[in-house]
This record gives C-alpha cells, sequence and structure tokens, in this order.
C-alpha cells in the first residue's frame, strides 16, 4: 500500500464548476499536509498547507482534513481553464526529519 | 516570499561530464533542501536530504558517490552529478524548508540533457 495515495485521474470538470480532489495517508503519525499544483514542464508550486482537523479556506481553494479517517482533500471552487493542472498532495510523517511523501498525483482537466 | 532559485534552468552536456546545480533559498534561511528527480509523466522521487553543514541522506537506490550534494550554508546547497550519462537525463528540482516549519518550497527545476 502507498504510503499517501490521490484518487486515480484524470479528472475533468466544467469551467466555473467545483472540482474535488482526494487524498489517503497510511502513516497515522503525519501531522502536516500539502497541496501542489504542478503545471507541464514547470515544478510543484504550494497551494495549501493543513495541520489541524476540519477545513482551511484560502480564495478558491478549501483544504480538509480527518485525521481520524487519514484523509485529505482539495476543493476548487469556479473552476477555471488556468486551473488545469497536476495536482499532488504530501504528507510530512512524524519521524522523517521534514521529508514530505508525495501521492502519484491527480491530473485535472478544466473545459471550458 | 519563500522564493527558491535554481541555477541553471536548463544543461545540455556530453556523457562523461559533470554537472553542478545549484539551489537558492533567496528570501529565508533553510536549515533542509531537498532535491528531487522527475522523468516525463512520473511523479516526483526524492533523491536526498541536506541539512546545513551535515551530510546529506540519500533515499534508497540513489548513487551517493554519483549525486554529489553539498549544503555549506544556509541559503545554499548544491547538486553535482558525475560522470553524466544519457539516463541521467531528467528535470531535477530542489526544494527548501524554512526553520521551524514543515512547508517546501520548490525551485523553478533544472533540466538536463545528457548526450
Amino acid at each position: 500500500q502507498k504510503e499517501v495515495e490521490q484518487n486515480s485521474g484524470p479528472l475533468s470538470v466544467p469551467e466555473g464548476a467545483i472540482a474535488s480532489l482526494n487524498c489517503t495517508y497510511s502513516d497515522r503519525g503525519s501531522q502536516s499536509f500539502f497541496w501542489y499544483r504542478q503545471y507541464s514542464g514547470k515544478s510543484p508550486e504550494l497551494i495549501m498547507s493543513i495541520y489541524s482537523n476540519g477545513d482551511k479556506e484560502d480564495g478558491r481553494f478549501t483544504a480538509q482534513l480527518n485525521k481520524a479517517s487519514q484523509y485529505v482533500s482539495l476543493l476548487i471552487r469556479d473552476s477555471q481553464p488556468s486551473d488545469s493542472a497536476t495536482y499532488l498532495c504530501a504528507g510530512k510523517g512524524g519521524t522523517s526529519y521534514g521529508k514530505l511523501t508525495f501521492g502519484q498525483g491527480t491530473i485535472l482537466t478544466v473545459h471550458p | 516570499g519563500a522564493v527558491v532559485s535554481q541555477h541553471p534552468s536548463w544543461v545540455i552536456c556530453k556523457s562523461g561530464t559533470s554537472v553542478k546545480i545549484e539551489c537558492r533559498s533567496l528570501d529565508f534561511q533553510a536549515t533542509t533542501m531537498f532535491w528531487y528527480r522527475q522523468f516525463p509523466k512520473q511523479s516526483l522521487m526524492l533523491m536526498a536530504t541536506s541539512n546545513e553543514g551535515s551530510k546529506a541522506t540519500y533515499e534508497q537506490g540513489v548513487e551517493k558517490d554519483k549525486f554529489l550534494i553539498n549544503h555549506a550554508s544556509l541559503t545554499l546547497s548544491t547538486l553535482t552529478v558525475t560522470s553524466a550519462h544519457p539516463e541521467d537525463s531528467s528535470f531535477y528540482i530542489c526544494s527548501a524548508r524554512a526553520i521551524d516549519t514543515d512547508t517546501q518550497y520548490f525551485g523553478p527545476g533544472t533540466r538536463l540533457t545528457v548526450l
């Protein structure tokens, strides 16, 4: 079982819709979680970090963390074609010197 | 804030030569820097973790004598690919973690092509 697993893609949504990206993790010691966006040929850029159970909102993005279910999600409201990218979920384990474990990524396409 | 730069952004070299890639945190001090490699259509693969002033920790399967990492200061880490071969052609990305935070900020990456 992979340590961080993302819902299989690719995911395609129409412009203006809500895109829902999901991630589960196996290390119960994980304390911090991150969502990165990666455009083709570019490096990842940080979208959100979340450390506590519940929701965290930043503009059109909402991250949700449920430690009991070992589940992290990212909602993108009012999706735009410019949101089309690969989204990476990452978790920091409890004993890993800051090392992040990445999921395999979910490709999101927002079509006009 | 939290800007990480890499140099060069792309490099083409002949087989057998060595290539050095620099990673700098421009507006914060990074106690830890990470080096990743990414092949086309694949996810990030962590190569090594480097802490300022100490030896790097390499992931399983990564040859430490081939990929030399130096983290000489709180703002600079370098990765040297020694005796590069075509199979080393890849997208190399560094990230930096600031003091007292878990967040990693990524550099723009270096595309290496070995002929």
